[in-house]
C-alpha cells in the first residue's frame, strides 16, 4: 500500500470519548490526507496538509481536527467522537509532482 | 467544484464479456481524471489516469478508459471480464490540491 500505514487498523469506542487515528508514510511526500467512506458517498476529505504544519478543511471537516509535526505522520482525531463519526477512515499521500494519490489500508471505527 | 457522478451503483457481467463501468464529470477548465478500484478490506488502489493527451488510457490489470470531451464522460473498460475483477471502482477528479470521488460502482463478474 505505496508505503502508508494506519493505526489502529480497528476501533471500537464510547460517544465523547475522544479517539486519534495515525497515518505514517514512508515515501517523504508533501501531501496528506484524510477521508472518510460511508455507503452511497464514495470518499469525502475531512482535512489535508501540505507541508509541516500545514494544514487546511475538507468537505466534512466539523468535529474533526488533524496535526501534522513531521511530514511521515499525519493525526486525526475526534475530539468528542459522536456515532455519526462511525465510519472507515482512509489516508492518502500525494507527491509534488504527482497527480494522483496512494492509499492506505484504512482504519475501521465504530462509535457506540 | 470539480465534481464526478458515476449513474450505476452495480454492474453485472459474465466473465469473459467486456465491461464499462460509467463516469461522468462537470469540471471548469481541463479535466484531471482517475479511476481507482477497491476490493474488499482493502484501500483504494490506483488504475489509471486522464491528464492530457490521447483519449484512450491504459492502466492497470487490464483496464482502459475513454476520455470524451463532447460527452463529458470518462468510462472505465475491460475487453474480457475475469471473476477477479470484482470490486469496487472509484471515478475521481483532481480539484486543485483535493479529489472529489464519485460514489463508485461495485462490478460483479460472474463466472
Amino acid at each position: 500500500d505505496a508505503g502508508i500505514t494506519q493505526s489502529p487498523r480497528h476501533k471500537v469506542t464510547e460517544t465523547g470519548t475522544p479517539v486519534t487515528l495515525r497515518c505514517h508514510q514512508t515515501e517523504n511526500h508533501r501531501y496528506m490526507y484524510w477521508y472518510r467512506q460511508d455507503p452511497g458517498h464514495g470518499l469525502r476529505l475531512i482535512h489535508y496538509s501540505y507541508g509541516v504544519k500545514d494544514t487546511d478543511k475538507g468537505e466534512v471537516s466539523d468535529g474533526y481536527s488533524v496535526s501534522r509535526s513531521k511530514t511521515e505522520d499525519f493525526l486525526l482525531t475526534l475530539e468528542s467522537a459522536t456515532s455519526s463519526q462511525t465510519s472507515v477512515y482512509f489516508c492518502a499521500i500525494r507527491g509534488l509532482a504527482d497527480n494522483e494519490q496512494f492509499f492506505g489500508p484504512g482504519t475501521r471505527l465504530t462509535v457506540l | 467544484a470539480q465534481s464526478v457522478a458515476q449513474p450505476e451503483d452495480q454492474v453485472n457481467v459474465a466473465e469473459g464479456n467486456p465491461l464499462t463501468v460509467k463516469c461522468t464529470y462537470s469540471v471548469s477548465g481541463n479535466p484531471y481524471l482517475f479511476w481507482y478500484v477497491q476490493y474488499p478490506n482493502r484501500g483504494l488502489q490506483f488504475l489509471l489516469k486522464y491528464i492530457t493527451g490521447d483519449n484512450l488510457v491504459k492502466g492497470s490489470y487490464g483496464f482502459e478508459a475513454e476520455f470524451n470531451k463532447s460527452q463529458t464522460s470518462f468510462h472505465l473498460k475491460k475487453p474480457s471480464a475475469l471473476v477477479s475483477d470484482s470490486a469496487l471502482y472509484f471515478c475521481a477528479v483532481r480539484d486543485g490540491n483535493d479529489m472529489r470521488f464519485g460514489a463508485g460502482t461495485r462490478l460483479t463478474v460472474k463466472p
